[in-house]
């Protein structure tokens, strides 16, 4: 039973608009959220994380949102560029457990 | 980026055969992990560590083992390989921020069982 769930497997932007990527957890124990970005044949990057007590972090071009009652995360990119194509990892941890979500695959077209 | 390298990058090996994968860090982090990766399944914990000699089973440790005799370097070890332990296998570090822990990742081991 998947703890962390991305069920959306691939998204396909065009250059410049919004992508917005989805996590659903299911461990109320969970108490700070990550997500990292992965190019083929190289290791996860760290990208932004949240903590539960916030609802909203932004860096840049990267904003993750979390809904606490809904158990919902969110990475919006804005503007997204060729660049930003990538598998997408959402985690979710408390203390040293971290637990991964399958991944969304990012396309954002020319 | 932090200072993690893993050996080999690429290998390929019988059935049967013992496989040791190392994973090598810089940055003096206490806490050590070893993921697989695997597709519809994300990352998914085999073993970690959290300091010389001191080691805990992840999710999907059946068939393997670790041992971290120095603070930079953590060894996964098939005992026997099987071919359902083809995959790529990450190591990941550590450190607390403010707000909590975050990992970083090595570059990966693709493992071949035929």
């Amino acid at each position: 039973d998947q703890q962390v769930k991305q069920n959306s497997p691939s998204l396909s932007v065009q250059e410049g608009r919004i992508s917005i990527l989805n996590c659903d957890y299911t461990n109320s124990m969970f108490d700070y959220f990550l997500w990292y970005k992965k190019y083929p044949a190289e290791g996860p990057t760290f990208l932004i994380s949240i903590s539960s007590i916030k609802d909203k972090n932004e860096d840049g071009r990267f904003t993750v949102f979390l809904n606490k009652s809904a158990k919902h995360l969110s990475l919006h990119i804005v503007p997204s560029q060729p660049g930003d194509s990538a598998v997408y990892f959402c985690a979710a941890s408390y203390g040293q457990n971290f637990v991964f979500g399958p991944g969304t695959r990012l396309s954002v077209l020319p | 980026d932090a200072g993690i390298t893993q050996s080999p990058r690429h290998k390929v090996t019988e059935t049967g055969t013992p496989v040791t994968l190392r994973c090598h860090q810089t940055e003096n982090h206490r806490y050590m992990y070893w993921y697989r990766q695997d597709p519809g399944h994300g990352l998914r914990l085999i073993h970690y560590s959290y300091g010389v000699k001191d080691t805990d089973k992840g999710e999907v440790s059946d068939g393997y083992s670790v041992s971290r005799s120095k603070t930079e370097d953590f060894l996964l070890t098939l005992e026997s390989a099987t071919s359902s332990q083809t995959s790529v296998y990450f190591c990941a570090i550590s450190e607390s921020s403010y707000q909590g822990y975050e990992q970083y990742f090595g570059p990966g081991t693709r493992l071949t069982v035929t």
